[in-house]
């Protein structure tokens, strides 16, 4: 079946800009994180969503971070003002259901370039 | 081949040999360990998992080890294949959502 999407798989913006990022997640999957790759290490919890639950923002680096998922599924992380070091790749997983022993799925990511 | 700890990121080994990728883990109160492989440029693709109550799983030429007491996992790959050739990371989590991942180790497998 279809596994997580995200779009653009590249994304090149100047310092400044404001950018969206996208996750399809896997259908059917209630839980859905973001998480930011910097080059060459692993990966740093941004956000969490669960069903119709308050998102956990606690990974969100700064208040220029913002996530959305409407209708419960499509999730978008929106950088306002860029700045280079937000530069990394960004990786959105889901999971079927909520909980620390659930499987998480991780879509290809958005490689995000701040000149 | 065999990788120690967090200090060696990186493992060469001779296709066909077995591979062990090591990881050191820092909460004890971890429950849930999983082992991703990452393709360049690619999301991180789960491999195998394995849950505290447990020290030994086996997969398709994969097999995690866990112990506890020292806070140590393992990925072991039998008969290593061109294919293995990724970075592999160790992620843990503590019953919530969140895992925390290791900083990966660099699988190179030589013809």
């Amino acid at each position: 079946g279809a596994g997580v999407s995200q779009s653009p798989s590249n994304k090149v913006t100047e310092k400044g800009k404001d950018v969206e990022l996208r996750c399809d997640p896997i259908s059917g999957h209630t839980a859905l994180y973001w998480y930011r790759q910097s080059l060459g290490q692993g990966l740093e919890f941004l956000i969490y969503f669960q069903g119709n639950s308050a998102p956990d923002k606690s990974g969100l680096p700064s208040d220029r971070f913002s996530a959305e998922r409407t209708g419960g599924s499509v999730s978008t992380l929106t950088i306002q003002r860029t700045q280079q070091e937000d530069s990394a790749v960004y990786l959105c997983a889901s999971s079927l259901n909520a909980g620390g022993q659930e499987t998480q799925y991780f879509g290809p990511g958005t490689r995000l370039l701040v000149l | 081949g065999e990788s120690v700890g967090l200090h060696l990121p990186t493992l060469s080994v001779q296709e066909g040999d077995n591979s062990i990728i090591n990881c050191a883990y820092s909460n004890s109160a971890s429950d849930y360990f999983i082992w991703y492989k990452q393709e360049s440029g690619k999301g991180p693709q789960f491999i195998i998992d394995i849950r505290s109550n447990m020290d030994k799983r086996q997969g398709q030429r994969v097999t995690v080890l866990l112990n506890k007491t020292v806070k140590h996992l393992s990925l072991q790959i039998a008969a290593t294949q061109p294919g293995d050739s990724a970075v592999y990371f160790c992620a843990e989590n503590t019953n919530d959502y969140k895992l925390s991942f290791g900083a990966g180790t660099t699988v190179t497998v030589r013809a």
